[in-house]
C-alpha cells in the first residue's frame, strides 16, 4: 500500500496563477483532508470530505476550492494565487470521524512569488 | 471550544537522557488527545493516542503519555533519547462535540534536539 500519495512535490507559482494539488489514498478512507503548515503555525485545516461527495470548509478556507473526486482521490485548487498561499500543504485521510487516527501524505512545498 | 498549548517551542536533550514534551489542553468535552511527529521534509506520523480508555498511553518507537484530567496536561515522555528521535511533534485535541474535522486542533510543535 502506498498510503496517501501527493503530487507535485514541489511547485513554484506566479502571483495570479491557478494549480491544482493532487492526493489520493488507497486505504479505503472515508474522510480526507486538505492542510497547510506555516512555521510556528502547527497545522490548520483548509477543506474536509467527511464521505464521498461531501465537502466542507475548515478554519483557512479562503482562496481555495476542493473537488472530492471519488473515494480515494480529493484535491485542492487555488484559483488565483498570492504570497500568503505559501506554504507547504498536506493531505490525510482518516476510516470516518476526526477522532480516528489521521494518515499524512509528504507534503506539497508552495512558493507564490 | 478547545485549544492546546505546547509549553516549549524547543527542547534539547542529550543521547540516552530522558524526553520531556509538555502540552496542555483545554476542552468542554471529553477529549481525544494525539501524538503526531513529523521527522524534516516529512508528512505526519501518529505516535500515540488516547481515547478515554488507560490514561497512560504507550506508543512507537518507546514514546508514552499520561492522560491528568486534573492538570488538563498530556505530557510526552521516553526514558532514553535516541538520535532519531530528533523531529517536530504536535500534541492534538479532539473535542468530539464538535462533529466533523472541525473538532481538531493542533499545537504550533516542539521541536526536538539530540545532542550526541
Amino acid at each position: 500500500n502506498a498510503g496517501v500519495t501527493q503530487t507535485p512535490k514541489f511547485q513554484v507559482l506566479k502571483t495570479g496563477q491557478s494549480m491544482t494539488l493532487q492526493c489520493a489514498q488507497d486505504m479505503n478512507h472515508n474522510s480526507m483532508y486538505w492542510y497547510r503548515q506555516d512555521p510556528g503555525m502547527g497545522l490548520r485545516l483548509i477543506y474536509y470530505s467527511a464521505s464521498e461527495g461531501t465537502t466542507d470548509k475548515g478554519e483557512v478556507p479562503n482562496g481555495y476550492n476542493v473537488s472530492r473526486l471519488n473515494k480515494r482521490e480529493f484535491s485542492l485548487r487555488l484559483e488565483s494565487a498570492a504570497p500568503s498561499q505559501t506554504s507547504v500543504y498536506f493531505c490525510a485521510s482518516s476510516t470516518d470521524t476526526v477522532i480516528e487516527t489521521q494518515y499524512f501524505g509528504p507534503g506539497t512545498r508552495l512558493l507564490v512569488l | 471550544a478547545q485549544s492546546v498549548t505546547q509549553l516549549d517551542s524547543h527542547v534539547s536533550v542529550s543521547e540516552g537522557t530522558p524526553v520531556l514534551l509538555r502540552c496542555n489542553y483545554s476542552s468542554s468535552y471529553s477529549p481525544s488527545l494525539f501524538w503526531y511527529v513529523q521527522h524534516p521534509n516529512k508528512g505526519l506520523q501518529l505516535l500515540l493516542k488516547y481515547t478515554s480508555a488507560a490514561t497512560l498511553v504507550k506508543g512507537i518507537n518507546g514514546f508514552e503519555a499520561e492522560f491528568k484530567k486534573s492538570e488538563t496536561s498530556f505530557h510526552l515522555t521516553k526514558p532514553s533519547a535516541h538520535m532519531s528521535d530528533a523531529a517536530e511533534y504536535f500534541c492534538v485535541v479532539s473535542d468530539r462535540s464538535g462533529g466533523g474535522a472541525d473538532g481538531l486542533t493542533f499545537g504550533k510543535g516542539t521541536h526536538l534536539i539530540i545532542q550526541p
